[in-house]
């Protein structure tokens, strides 16, 4: 089955610490979005990579932190300089249309993670 | 700045009432328009894309529309299986496939 996989579903972070949150997709898309989901808030951009080795920050990237080394992979980090880091985190894939028609993007399960 | 504004925030209807939900935005040209349904504790899964004003697309009970200010996501005979919260977000040209998201409309459909 292609899809996109996030893990885990469920994080318990202490503060002062960093965590990673993983996101993998086999559908052979070339760009990998990362969002953050708060209640009452539409879901916001926190970095995105067009293309493997290369990523740019979205909307709200402090205190967070990518890296894009292969293709189906792209992995968040969420530092300790994140000052309200609980949410809900969703990682996203598309094709990467420089161009033409619209590119879709198609959402993982998501992985909320919660500071104790 | 591109802007997606959902309305209502909440909407609660019987199962056969059929209803419709608005998606207002503004951006400097469209490049695609996007719904989405979320089911709590989920990842929004991908429903339509509309292109251009006058566009139509249509799956089981649901029917997307847009216009060059906004879309309309029509539920036709709702089930109760069609609760979730749904999703509009707008693609606009030079803005390397971004999104820009509603905060959603949250609809529940009782027996």
């Amino acid at each position: 089955d292609g899809g996109i996989t996030q893990s885990p579903k469920y994080l318990f972070r202490k503060e002062g610490q960093n965590v990673t949150l993983s996101c993998e997709q086999n559908l052979n898309h070339d760009a990998m979005y990362w969002y953050r989901q708060d209640p009452g808030q539409g879901l916001r951009l926190i970095y995105y990579s067009q293309i493997v080795n290369d990523f740019q920050k979205g909307d709200i990237a402090e205190g967070y932190s990518v890296s894009r080394e292969k293709k189906e992979s792209f992995p968040l980090t969420v530092t300790s300089a994140q000052k309200n880091p609980t949410a809900f985190y969703l990682c996203a894939s598309s094709l990467g249309l420089a161009g033409g028609p619209a590119d879709t993007q198609y959402f993982g399960p998501g992985t909320r993670l919660t500071v104790l | 700045e591109d802007q997606v504004t959902q309305s209502p925030e909440a909407l609660r209807l019987q199962e056969g009432e059929s209803s419709s939900l608005n998606c207002s935005y503004t951006v400097s040209g469209l490049r695609g328009l996007f719904w989405y349904r979320q089911d709590p504790g989920k990842g929004p899964e991908f429903l339509f894309t509309l292109y251009s004003a006058g566009e139509e697309k249509e799956k089981e009970r649901l029917k997307a529309t847009l216009t060059k200010k906004e879309s309309f996501l029509h539920i036709t005979a709702p089930k109760p299986e069609d609760s979730a919260t749904y999703l509009c977000a707008v693609q606009g040209w030079g803005t390397a496939s971004k999104l820009t998201f509603g905060t959603g409309t949250r609809l529940q459909v009782t027996l």
